[in-house]
């Protein structure tokens, strides 16, 4: 089991730019989730799907901010056009199941908006 | 609006001796909560969790109490390791929201050796 894979790491664009965050949850799950952890708000629910339809996406801060889950194993979120305040650490998370099933969590990308 | 709030930002504790880190929340609908516990550079990784319908949840080194009336849990680790420093973020839901998981600010334990 590969967990859940994030890529890249680490991103480093300058204000303005257009940032792709990416995430392979593990194989099987049905929900996909996409947190933002920053020092002021700690880890935030941005938006998360359920058999790949966006179930909740009250959490995206602006309309800069998109997600998509094309298929059962791929996600993306981006940001266009990015800014300073952008710069956190964003994590996937996956779940099988519902409700009371933990979810599994990538190890995050960095961003940094300069 | 913080439903979830883990008010110590950090915790040091003697190896071998008990770690208690506490989580208040103010929704009344959360029926099921969980820890997380976090290293450097890694994802959150689940812990423990305990239904509403317990006060009381152990695995292993690990205890998680919940008091409703009080709106409030903990972690009990006991004895604390070395390699149990991390920060651990408790976290909330309720059945009726679906699968959204409100998660407090994180505590960060530091166990000396």
């Amino acid at each position: 089991d590969a967990g859940v894979i994030q890529s890249p790491r680490h991103e480093v664009t300058e204000m303005g730019q257009e940032v792709t965050l990416r995430c392979k949850p593990i194989s099987g799950h049905n929900s996909l989730f996409w947190y933002r952890q920053t020092m002021m708000r700690g880890l935030e629910l941005l938006i998360y799907f359920n058999n790949n339809v966006p179930i909740d996406d009250s959490g995206m801060p602006e309309d800069r901010f998109s997600a998509k889950m094309p298929n059962a194993s791929f996600s993306t979120l981006k940001i266009q056009p990015s800014e300073p305040r952008d710069s956190a650490v964003y994590f996937c998370a996956s779940r099988e199941g519902q409700h009371n099933s933990p979810l599994h969590f990538g190890n995050g990308t960095r961003l940094t908006v300069t | 609006d913080q439903q979830v709030k883990q008010n110590s930002p950090s915790l040091s504790v003697q190896e071998g001796r008990i770690s208690i880190l506490n989580c208040d929340y103010t929704n009344s609908m959360f029926d099921y909560f969980l820890w997380y516990k976090k290293y450097p550079a890694e994802g959150p990784t689940f812990l423990i969790s305990i239904s509403s319908i317990k006060d009381k949840n152990e695995d292993g080194r690990f205890t998680v109490f919940l008091n409703k009336s009080a709106k409030h849990l903990s972690l009990h680790i006991v004895p604390s390791q070395p390699g149990d420093s991390a920060v651990y973020f408790c976290a909330a839901s309720e059945s009726s929201s679906g699968s959204r998981l409100t998660f407090g600010e994180g505590t960060q334990l530091t166990v000396n050796p």
